[in-house]
């Protein structure tokens, strides 16, 4: 069985660093063709994939924010780290990580999500 | 970036058929490729995937659920419509990188 699920800081303010881990199981992310990708949303609105690492250690980001982000992987004890540097209020919203099989492309198990928060 | 297209609501009776469409800004497919996948999200639940590549039923969707389409249109079909549809409904593609979602379509009872 695949699970997934995230954990952050809650809160934190403007200009800091978010740091965010996904811990799951039921999948190993050495084996071939995984990868592991997150997914925000900010409340009431729509999703934004912000970045997939692979089981190569291979990293794509959202041209949108790269300069900002950095993902990274622990194979050994199962977790996929996120950091978003210079965060602002705009970054206020809801957190997710989510499988998925490269070549595919789409996100097949998902965690439930964490919720942060930038506010001074 | 590939920009999808979704209309915002959609009200539908219980029992009915409900059909939500997504418009690529540009085609997502690639051969007989179709890179083109749904997701259902209910009020505080994470995103469920439905339907990947277009038409192929994810594991354990019921089989009122369908897609269908190729190049820039598809169409999600849910027939007929029951209570525990009532949720918000996002296509993605993943054609090209970034990989976007549409802004999705809220389906709600009449």
């Amino acid at each position: 069985q695949v699970t997934l699920k995230e954990s952050g800081p809650g809160i934190l303010q403007p200009s800091q660093t978010l740091s965010l881990t996904c811990s799951f199981s039921g999948f190993l992310l050495s084996a071939s063709s995984v990868g592991v990708g997150w997914i925000r949303q900010p409340s009431g609105k729509g999703l934004e994939w912000l970045a997939t690492i692979g089981w190569e250690n291979v990293k794509h980001y959202n041209p949108s924010l790269k300069s900002r982000l950095t993902i990274s992987k622990d194979t050994s004890n199962n977790e996929v780290f996120l950091k978003i540097t210079s965060v602002d209020t705009a970054d206020t919203g809801t957190y997710y990580c989510a499988h998925s099989v490269l070549a595919r492309g789409y996100f097949d198990y998902w965690g439930q999500g964490v919720m942060v928060t930038v506010s001074s | 970036d590939i920009v999808l297209t979704q209309s915002p609501a959609l009200a539908v009776s219980l029992g009915q058929r409900a059909t939500i469409s997504c418009r690529a800004s540009q085609s997502v497919s690639i051969s007989r490729y179709n890179l083109l996948h749904w997701y259902q999200q209910k009020p505080g639940q994470q995103p469920k995937l439905l339907i990947y590549r277009a038409s192929n039923l994810a594991s354990g969707i019921p089989a009122r659920f369908s897609g269908s389409g190729s190049g820039t249109d598809f169409t999600l079909t849910i027939n007929p419509v029951q209570a525990d549809d009532i949720a918000t409904y996002y296509c993605q593609q993943s054609r090209e990188s970034p990989g976007t979602f549409g802004a999705g379509t809220k389906l709600e009872l009449k």
